[in-house]
């Protein structure tokens, strides 16, 4: 199947400093990634779709500014942590889907980022 | 809007007991409907999906009907084993809804030798 490959794993920050997560889609091209955050316990909510060559479309409640998506090309798509506090504190999880399977397919998600700022 | 709900956890087995948990949907198109597992502290791993109405997924052992007339995909396994132990989500994706996915609020698992 296809694969997502998110990095980091896990990633420790001080407050104040900016952390950027990357994912990529290893065997396939994906035009739309999606960005998901999940507390403890808890679904996940989606952040924004990122949408190679375009601006990130971000859902409600999302701080476009503080959570910064690029996706550069086809296979690879960032989110940056700007200004990190605490509160964010959070798994961070990505998909994608193979555009040429069509967007009714399922999402092959990364392998999640633990991101823990102190 | 699209959503889907999910049969309260968390829910506690004995080994070879039998598994089902259930799920619902509300949707404005026809969308594909997904189980995912997610092991702590690990992303999601598609479990199985059905794409039309009166499909069957299966895997490893779990199934799930894509039932249109009761708008439900729930997931059953005959005999559940301690390595199943997990958390599951129901999804679905819907083209009228640019591809996103909707989970629901996931169902954790613990299997018990």
């Amino acid at each position: 199947g296809a694969v997502v490959s998110q990095h980091p794993s896990w990633v420790i920050c001080k407050s104040g400093t900016s952390v950027k997560i990357e994912c990529r889609s290893l065997d396939f091209q994906a035009t739309t990634m999606f960005w998901y955050r999940q507390f403890p316990k808890q679904s996940l909510m989606l952040m924004a779709t990122s949408n190679e060559g375009s601006k990130a479309t971000y859902e409600q409640g999302v701080e476009k500014d503080k959570f910064l998506i690029n996706h550069a090309s086809l296979t690879l798509s960032t989110l940056t942590v700007t200004s990190a506090h605490p509160e964010d504190s959070s798994f961070y999880i990505c998909s994608a889907r193979d555009i040429a399977q069509g967007l009714n397919t399922e999402a092959f998600f990364g392998q999640g980022t633990r991101l823990t700022v102190v | 809007g699209d959503s889907v709900t999910q049969m309260e956890g968390p829910v506690t087995l004995s080994e070879e007991a039998f598994l089902t948990i259930n799920c619902t949907y509300t949707a404005t198109g026809y969308p594909s409907l997904f189980w995912y597992v997610q092991y702590p502290g690990e992303g999601l791993q598609l479990l199985l999906k059905a794409t039309k109405a009166d499909d069957k997924g299966s895997n490893k052992g779990f199934e799930a009907t894509y039932r249109k007339e009761t708008t439900s995909f729930h997931l059953e396994k005959g005999s559940v084993q301690v390595s199943d132990s997990a958390v599951y989500f129901c999804a679905l994706s819907d083209l009228t809804n640019a591809g996103k996915s909707t989970f629901g609020d996931g169902t954790t698992l613990t299997v018990k030798p």
